[in-house]
């Protein structure tokens, strides 16, 4: 069975620096991992997918994440924060076929923005 | 197409009633899932249709809970006899049975079993 582990249940940092959410991954076989964020009573918006193509992937809204085997992690980063990245991130890992019919998800990191 | 549609998006129900939830998935979706989340949890699978047919349950999914894709359409998730521990968010996403696809989510219907 597969799994994520996020680092961090809560993360805050300065508008303008940089952001960096932690996500390994636990996987018998060649994982797709995903990164999707949730605004306030709202469902999930995909931000970025790893289906083992390039190790470096971006992102919408300036986000992206680097696979990296060796370390079983898929991190997710951005140059810099804006007050509109403050949301619920979520880490996800599928081992199916086509990589979506059965995503597991973290705990989630909830991103706080300081002015 | 305005994406994965839930309805309805709040509901406050009596320990013991029975309550039903409904997905539209994107027109041209032939896949569609449904997910639960509970406060402070990342989304957990329950199930997933392709077309009308059910092809996987979670062991979460009890007998009280039934889903449904007649038509291969739309969905509904019926949960019986709640209790407390059903509250929670219960997400569907949609998707296309190809490589490389996402799976898009709908807002959610927020259950509260008082």
């Amino acid at each position: 069975a597969q799994s994520v582990t996020q680092l961090g249940s809560h993360v805050s940092v300065s508008e303008g620096a940089l952001v960096l959410l932690r996500c390994n991954y636990s996987s018998s076989v060649p994982p797709y991992l995903f990164w999707y964020v949730q605004y306030p009573n709202q469902g999930l918006q995909l931000l970025l997918k790893y289906t083992s193509a390039a190790t470096l992937v971006k992102g919408i809204n300036g986000f992206e994440a680097e696979f990296k085997k060796s370390e079983t992690s898929f991190h997710l980063t951005k140059p810099s924060a804006h007050m509109s990245d403050a949301a619920e991130y979520f880490c996800a890992v599928s081992v199916a076929n086509f990589g979506n019919e059965k995503l597991t998800f973290g705990t989630g990191t909830r991103l706080t923005i300081i002015p | 197409d305005t994406g994965v549609s839930q309805d309805p998006r709040h509901k406050i129900t009596k320990r013991g009633q029975n309550v039903t939830f409904r997905c539209d998935p994107i027109s041209e979706h032939n896949r569609l899932y449904w997910y639960r989340q509970t406060l402070g949890q990342g989304p957990e699978f329950l199930t997933y249709f392709q077309n009308e047919a059910q092809l996987e349950k979670s062991r979460l999914l009890s007998d009280r809970f039934s889903a449904e894709r007649p038509k291969g359409s739309f969905s509904t998730l019926e949960i019986q006899r709640t209790e407390q521990g059903d509250s929670a968010m219960y997400l569907c996403a949609s998707s296309l049975a190809t490589a490389n696809t996402e799976a898009f989510f709908g807002q959610g219907t927020r259950l509260t079993v008082v």
